[in-house]
C-alpha cells in the first residue's frame, strides 16, 4: 500500500552545524510534498513544501529536494540554531486525492539541537 | 491568521464512553481532516471531509464516526472509547478547489487532544 518512510527518527546536531531528514515515498502518482514542524504542545505547522514539477526549493535556512526518478525528498536545515529543535514530519499527497491534498505521513524525526 | 480549534487540550474518559472531540475552523475551508498521533508511527488518518455533510474513511476508522453539520465544525466520535484509543488526536484543515490554488494545500492543524482511556 502507500507509504513514506522516513529517517532518522531521532537527530542530535550541534548548534551551527546542518540538519538532513530523509524520506522515500512508494506511490509514483504523489504530487506535493510537506513538510511540519511540531514544537512541544502544539499542533504540525508547515515549514516548507514542494510540487513534483520542481525538484528543489529554498527558504532561508531550510530547503527540500525532490528527485522523483528515486522517489526521495529530503530537508536540509543549514546553521542549526537551539529553537530548530522540534519533531518534523515528512508527507506526499495519496494518488489521485486531487484538490482534497490527503496526505501520507512519515514517521517523524525528532531534531535536538545542543548549545 | 487561520485558526484551527479543538474542544479539549486533555480529556480522560473510561472504557465504554461515548467521546466527542470537537473541531472549528475560521477560515472557510472545504477539507477537514482527523487524525491519529502515536509514537513512532507519525500521523494516520481517521477520517476526512470534503465538504458539510461529506466523510470519506481514512486509514484507521474502525471504533470512530465523525459528523460535519456545518462548514467550519468537524466532529470525530468515540462509539464506546477502548484503551486502545489512548493518544493524540489532531484536526487539521485546508482549502478545497479555488482559482490560482495548484493544486493540494497547506492543511493547518489545531493544538491537539490528549485522550487517556482507562
Amino acid at each position: 500500500g502507500e507509504n513514506v518512510e522516513q529517517h532518522p527518527s531521532t537527530l542530535s546536531v550541534q548548534e551551527g552545524d546542518s540538519a538532513v531528514i530523509k524520506c522515500t515515498y512508494s506511490d509514483s502518482a504523489s504530487n506535493y510534498f510537506p513538510w511540519y514542524k511540531q514544537e512541544l504542545g502544539k499542533g504540525p505547522q508547515l515549514i516548507i513544501d514542494i510540487r513534483s514539477n520542481v525538484g528543489e526549493k529554498k527558504d532561508q535556512r531550510i530547503a527540500v529536494t525532490l528527485n522523483k526518478t528515486a522517489k526521495h525528498f529530503s530537508l536540509h536545515i543549514t546553521e542549526t540554531q537551539p529553537e530548530d529543535s522540534a519533531v518534523y514530519f515528512c508527507a506526499a499527497t495519496r494518488g489521485g486525492s486531487g484538490n482534497t491534498g490527503k496526505l501520507i505521513f512519515g514517521q517523524g524525526t525528532t531534531l535536538q539541537v545542543k548549545p | 491568521d487561520v485558526k484551527v480549534t479543538q474542544s479539549s487540550r486533555y480529556l480522560v474518559k473510561r472504557t465504554g464512553e461515548k467521546v466527542f472531540l470537537e473541531c472549528v475552523q475560521d477560515m472557510d475551508h472545504e477539507n477537514m481532516f482527523w487524525y491519529r498521533q502515536d509514537p513512532g508511527l507519525g500521523l494516520r488518518l481517521i477520517y476526512f471531509s470534503y465538504d458539510v455533510k461529506m466523510k470519506e474513511k481514512g486509514d484507521i476508522p474502525e471504533g470512530y464516526s465523525v459528523s460535519r453539520e456545518k462548514k467550519e465544525r468537524f466532529s470525530l466520535i468515540l462509539e464506546s472509547a477502548s484503551t486502545n484509543q489512548t493518544s493524540m488526536y489532531l484536526c487539521a484543515s485546508s482549502f478545497g478547489w479555488r482559482w490560482g490554488l495548484a493544486g493540494p494545500n497547506e492543511q493547518f492543524f489545531g493544538p491537539g487532544t490528549r485522550l487517556t482511556v482507562l
